[in-house]
Protein backbone atom coordinates (compact mmCIF):
# COMPACT_ATOMS: atom_id res chain seq x y z
CA UNK A 1 0.00 0.00 0.00
CA UNK A 2 0.89 3.82 0.10
CA UNK A 3 2.30 5.39 3.49
CA UNK A 4 4.52 8.13 4.85
CA UNK A 5 6.43 8.31 7.86
CA UNK A 6 7.50 11.46 9.64
CA UNK A 7 10.06 11.63 12.06
CA UNK A 8 7.86 12.56 15.61
CA UNK A 9 8.00 16.06 16.85
CA UNK A 10 7.55 18.39 18.50
CA UNK A 11 11.41 19.74 17.27
CA UNK A 12 12.61 22.81 19.00
CA UNK A 13 14.90 25.10 17.54
CA UNK A 14 17.08 28.26 17.81
CA UNK A 15 17.33 30.79 15.47
CA UNK A 16 19.75 30.20 12.41
CA UNK A 17 19.94 26.33 13.43
CA UNK A 18 19.55 22.96 10.33
CA UNK A 19 17.31 21.82 10.25
CA UNK A 20 16.09 18.40 8.91
CA UNK A 21 12.88 16.57 9.03
CA UNK A 22 13.06 12.82 8.28
CA UNK A 23 10.15 11.70 5.74
CA UNK A 24 10.45 7.80 4.36
CA UNK A 25 7.32 6.24 2.04
CA UNK A 26 5.94 3.35 0.72
CA UNK A 27 4.35 3.53 -2.49
CA UNK A 28 3.29 1.48 -5.59
CA UNK A 29 5.09 2.62 -8.79
CA UNK A 30 6.61 6.35 -8.85
CA UNK A 31 4.31 8.60 -6.99
CA UNK A 32 5.27 12.76 -6.86
CA UNK A 33 6.07 13.51 -3.06
CA UNK A 34 5.16 16.89 -1.11
CA UNK A 35 5.85 18.98 1.87
CA UNK A 36 2.93 21.02 3.26
CA UNK A 37 3.45 23.36 5.99
CA UNK A 38 0.36 24.33 8.44
CA UNK A 39 0.39 27.67 9.85
CA UNK A 40 -1.84 28.16 12.92
CA UNK A 41 -5.54 28.20 12.78
CA UNK A 42 -4.96 27.67 8.89
CA UNK A 43 -5.09 25.32 6.06
CA UNK A 44 -1.97 23.46 4.57
CA UNK A 45 0.04 25.48 1.68
CA UNK A 46 2.84 23.34 -0.87
CA UNK A 47 5.99 24.05 0.33
CA UNK A 48 7.64 22.11 -2.18
CA UNK A 49 7.22 19.32 -4.33
CA UNK A 50 9.69 16.73 -6.43
CA UNK A 51 8.01 14.07 -9.34
CA UNK A 52 10.47 12.24 -10.35
CA UNK A 53 13.44 10.08 -8.74
CA UNK A 54 16.43 12.54 -8.27
CA UNK A 55 14.38 15.67 -8.68
CA UNK A 56 15.26 18.72 -6.07
CA UNK A 57 12.11 20.79 -4.50
CA UNK A 58 13.04 24.14 -3.07
CA UNK A 59 11.26 27.10 -2.09
CA UNK A 60 11.95 29.58 0.65
CA UNK A 61 15.54 28.33 1.26
CA UNK A 62 13.64 24.89 1.93
CA UNK A 63 15.06 22.07 0.20
CA UNK A 64 13.97 17.87 -0.77
CA UNK A 65 15.38 15.38 -2.79
CA UNK A 66 13.56 12.82 -4.30
CA UNK A 67 15.71 9.05 -3.12
CA UNK A 68 13.96 6.35 -4.53
CA UNK A 69 16.79 4.09 -3.08
CA UNK A 70 16.28 5.23 0.16
CA UNK A 71 12.28 6.14 -0.30
CA UNK A 72 12.72 9.15 1.21
CA UNK A 73 12.25 13.01 1.16
CA UNK A 74 13.88 14.69 3.86
CA UNK A 75 12.77 18.37 4.58
CA UNK A 76 16.50 20.63 5.62
CA UNK A 77 16.67 24.32 5.94
CA UNK A 78 20.10 25.28 6.38
CA UNK A 79 19.17 28.75 8.86
CA UNK A 80 15.53 28.28 10.47
CA UNK A 81 13.88 31.46 11.45
CA UNK A 82 10.67 32.32 13.85
CA UNK A 83 9.02 32.30 11.27
CA UNK A 84 9.41 29.26 9.99
CA UNK A 85 7.73 28.07 13.21
CA UNK A 86 4.73 25.58 11.61
CA UNK A 87 3.88 22.01 11.41
CA UNK A 88 5.45 20.39 8.35
CA UNK A 89 3.30 17.40 6.49
CA UNK A 90 5.63 15.26 4.23
CA UNK A 91 2.66 13.12 1.51
CA UNK A 92 2.51 11.74 -1.42
CA UNK A 93 0.40 11.07 -4.84
CA UNK A 94 0.83 7.78 -6.60
CA UNK A 95 -1.92 8.53 -9.32
CA UNK A 96 -3.13 12.36 -8.63
CA UNK A 97 -6.05 11.59 -7.32
CA UNK A 98 -5.08 9.86 -4.10
CA UNK A 99 -3.20 12.01 -1.61
CA UNK A 100 -1.90 10.57 1.53
CA UNK A 101 -0.32 12.33 4.13
CA UNK A 102 2.44 11.68 7.10
CA UNK A 103 1.43 13.06 10.57
CA UNK A 104 3.09 16.05 10.89
CA UNK A 105 5.89 17.50 12.61
CA UNK A 106 5.70 20.68 14.64
CA UNK A 107 8.49 22.80 14.28
CA UNK A 108 9.00 26.03 16.65
CA UNK A 109 11.91 27.97 16.31
CA UNK A 110 12.67 30.80 19.37
CA UNK A 111 14.87 34.04 19.02
CA UNK B 1 -8.67 36.56 -4.16
CA UNK B 2 -8.32 32.67 -5.26
CA UNK B 3 -9.40 31.00 -2.40
CA UNK B 4 -11.42 27.57 -1.37
CA UNK B 5 -13.95 28.45 1.43
CA UNK B 6 -15.53 25.80 4.30
CA UNK B 7 -18.58 26.77 6.41
CA UNK B 8 -18.84 26.83 8.98
CA UNK B 9 -15.58 26.93 10.74
CA UNK B 10 -16.88 25.38 13.45
CA UNK B 11 -19.56 23.19 14.62
CA UNK B 12 -20.85 21.54 17.69
CA UNK B 13 -23.70 18.73 17.18
CA UNK B 14 -25.37 16.08 18.54
CA UNK B 15 -25.14 11.83 17.91
CA UNK B 16 -27.30 11.44 14.76
CA UNK B 17 -28.10 14.72 14.11
CA UNK B 18 -27.41 15.27 9.65
CA UNK B 19 -25.15 17.79 9.09
CA UNK B 20 -23.73 19.44 6.11
CA UNK B 21 -20.01 21.33 5.61
CA UNK B 22 -19.89 23.24 2.49
CA UNK B 23 -16.92 23.99 0.47
CA UNK B 24 -16.47 25.79 -2.67
CA UNK B 25 -13.60 27.52 -4.71
CA UNK B 26 -13.29 30.02 -7.02
CA UNK B 27 -10.55 29.16 -9.01
CA UNK B 28 -12.31 26.69 -11.98
CA UNK B 29 -10.42 24.13 -10.38
CA UNK B 30 -11.87 20.04 -11.69
CA UNK B 31 -10.56 18.59 -8.72
CA UNK B 32 -12.05 18.89 -5.40
CA UNK B 33 -11.16 16.53 -1.98
CA UNK B 34 -12.10 16.08 1.61
CA UNK B 35 -9.72 15.22 4.44
CA UNK B 36 -9.68 15.03 8.11
CA UNK B 37 -6.99 15.96 10.63
CA UNK B 38 -6.90 13.96 13.93
CA UNK B 39 -3.31 13.99 16.02
CA UNK B 40 -1.14 11.60 15.01
CA UNK B 41 -2.99 10.27 12.10
CA UNK B 42 -2.26 13.63 10.25
CA UNK B 43 -4.57 14.18 7.30
CA UNK B 44 -6.33 11.23 5.68
CA UNK B 45 -8.81 11.55 2.79
CA UNK B 46 -12.08 10.84 2.73
CA UNK B 47 -13.59 11.82 -0.66
CA UNK B 48 -12.65 13.42 -4.05
CA UNK B 49 -13.97 14.59 -7.07
CA UNK B 50 -12.35 14.38 -10.54
CA UNK B 51 -15.26 16.84 -11.94
CA UNK B 52 -19.06 17.46 -11.70
CA UNK B 53 -20.53 14.39 -10.98
CA UNK B 54 -17.59 12.67 -10.48
CA UNK B 55 -16.65 11.28 -7.12
CA UNK B 56 -14.82 8.68 -5.29
CA UNK B 57 -13.75 7.27 -2.35
CA UNK B 58 -10.57 7.80 -0.52
CA UNK B 59 -9.26 5.92 2.41
CA UNK B 60 -12.02 7.18 4.92
CA UNK B 61 -15.34 7.37 3.38
CA UNK B 62 -17.41 5.52 5.72
CA UNK B 63 -19.77 7.65 7.24
CA UNK B 64 -19.79 10.52 5.17
CA UNK B 65 -21.29 11.41 1.66
CA UNK B 66 -20.75 13.55 -0.82
CA UNK B 67 -22.03 15.51 -3.76
CA UNK B 68 -20.47 17.60 -7.37
CA UNK B 69 -23.05 18.80 -8.99
CA UNK B 70 -21.34 22.06 -9.57
CA UNK B 71 -18.06 22.47 -10.47
CA UNK B 72 -17.45 25.21 -7.80
CA UNK B 73 -19.03 22.95 -4.55
CA UNK B 74 -18.08 19.90 -3.03
CA UNK B 75 -20.27 19.70 0.13
CA UNK B 76 -19.47 17.23 3.08
CA UNK B 77 -22.52 15.29 4.62
CA UNK B 78 -22.78 13.42 7.53
CA UNK B 79 -26.39 11.98 7.53
CA UNK B 80 -26.07 10.42 11.62
CA UNK B 81 -22.86 11.96 12.86
CA UNK B 82 -21.35 9.90 15.88
CA UNK B 83 -18.32 11.08 18.34
CA UNK B 84 -15.78 9.15 16.20
CA UNK B 85 -16.54 11.82 13.62
CA UNK B 86 -15.21 14.67 15.78
CA UNK B 87 -12.05 16.19 13.76
CA UNK B 88 -10.60 19.01 11.80
CA UNK B 89 -11.87 18.43 8.18
CA UNK B 90 -10.17 20.23 5.18
CA UNK B 91 -11.41 20.80 1.43
CA UNK B 92 -8.78 20.77 -1.23
CA UNK B 93 -8.65 21.62 -4.96
CA UNK B 94 -6.34 21.60 -7.74
CA UNK B 95 -6.53 21.90 -11.19
CA UNK B 96 -6.83 19.07 -13.33
CA UNK B 97 -6.01 16.79 -10.51
CA UNK B 98 -2.59 15.70 -11.66
CA UNK B 99 0.22 15.48 -9.19
CA UNK B 100 1.79 18.50 -11.02
CA UNK B 101 -0.77 20.88 -9.58
CA UNK B 102 -1.06 21.79 -5.85
CA UNK B 103 -3.54 21.69 -3.53
CA UNK B 104 -5.11 24.67 -2.29
CA UNK B 105 -6.55 24.13 1.25
CA UNK B 106 -9.67 25.79 2.78
CA UNK B 107 -9.11 26.90 6.48
CA UNK B 108 -10.27 24.25 8.17
CA UNK B 109 -14.32 23.26 9.94
CA UNK B 110 -13.54 21.83 13.17
CA UNK B 111 -16.55 19.38 13.77
CA UNK B 112 -17.62 18.53 17.38
CA UNK B 113 -20.39 15.58 17.75
CA UNK B 114 -21.29 15.08 21.52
Amino acid sequence: GNSVTQMEGPVTLSEEAFLTINCTYTATGYPSLFWYVQYPGEGLQLLLKATKADDKGSNKGFEATYRKETTSFHLEKGSVQVSDSAVYFCALSPTGNQFYFGTGTSLTVIP
Amino acid sequence: EAQVTQNPRYLITVTGKKLTVTCSQNMNHEYMSWYRQDPGLGLRQIYYSMNVEVTDKGDVPEGYKVSRKEKRNFPLILESPSPNQTSLYFCASSSRGTYNSPLHFGNGTRLTVT
